[in-house]
């Protein structure tokens, strides 16, 4: 079975500080890991996947998340916040392609 | 525009009678889903198709049908809803797992689903 755990379900930064949003997983198999944003009121965007290539992964907006297998964790991470990126993130675990696990989701709050 | 679409948007009935919401896509994706949004709990995959004619349940199927007739449709029914399916539904669609890995999901605008 796989699961996932977003540790924190709101984080508040400063605007132009780094943000830290994480994500730990469970999983029997090798696992793929996404990371999606939801602005208010929209979709579901993609921020960026690990699917066994390289273990740091770059997406947009200047988000990327680092796979640690040792550690079974996923976190997302962005140098410098900015006012956009206020939004609810979440992490998502995938073994079969089919089937995908959402995390509780992240509420990010940025103070200018 | 390559978009899914989801209709109603936001809908208000009561227990007992069915409803059908649609869910269309025009990216010609194999994969379709399902998913229901709770406060604290983040998304959970009610059905899911690989292709047309090709569907599987889900973490949450109970209460919920589906059906793939065609490639671009993918309609959620609740045949007797409850005030427990109050919740916002979200259609997702994306191309068939590849040697890329999986791939993108592309969510609907979602569904605000009471059931009184």
């Amino acid at each position: 079975a796989q699961s996932v755990t977003q540790l924190d379900s709101h984080v508040s930064v400063s605007e132009g500080t780094p943000v830290l949003l994480r994500c730990n997983y469970s999983s029997s198999y090798s696992p793929s890991l996404f990371w999606y944003v939801q602005h208010p009121n929209k979709g579901l965007q993609l921020l960026l996947k690990y699917t066994s290539a390289a273990t740091l992964v770059k997406g947009i907006n200047g988000f990327e998340a680092e796979f640690k297998k040792s550690e079974t964790s996923f976190h997302l991470t962005k140098p410098s916040a900015h006012m956009s990126d206020a939004a609810e993130y979440f992490c998502v675990v995938s073994v079969t392609g089919n089937q995908f696990y959402f995390g509780t989701g992240t509420s990010l709050t940025v103070i200018p | 525009e390559a978009q899914v679409t989801q209709n109603p948007r936001y809908l208000i009935t009561v227990t007992g009678k069915k409803l059908t919401v649609t869910c269309s896509q025009n990216m010609n994706h194999e994969y379709m889903s399902w998913y229901r949004q709770d406060p604290g709990l983040g998304l959970r995959q009610i059905y899911y198709s690989m292709n047309v004619e090709v569907t599987d349940k889900g973490d949450v199927p109970e209460g919920y049908k589906v059906s793939r007739k065609e490639k671009r449709n993918f309609p959620l029914i609740l045949e007797s809803p409850s005030p427990n399916q109050t919740s916002l539904y979200f259609c997702a669609s994306s191309r068939r797992s590849g040697t890329s890995g999986y791939n993108e999901q592309f969510f609907g605008p979602g569904t605000r689903l009471t059931v009184l």
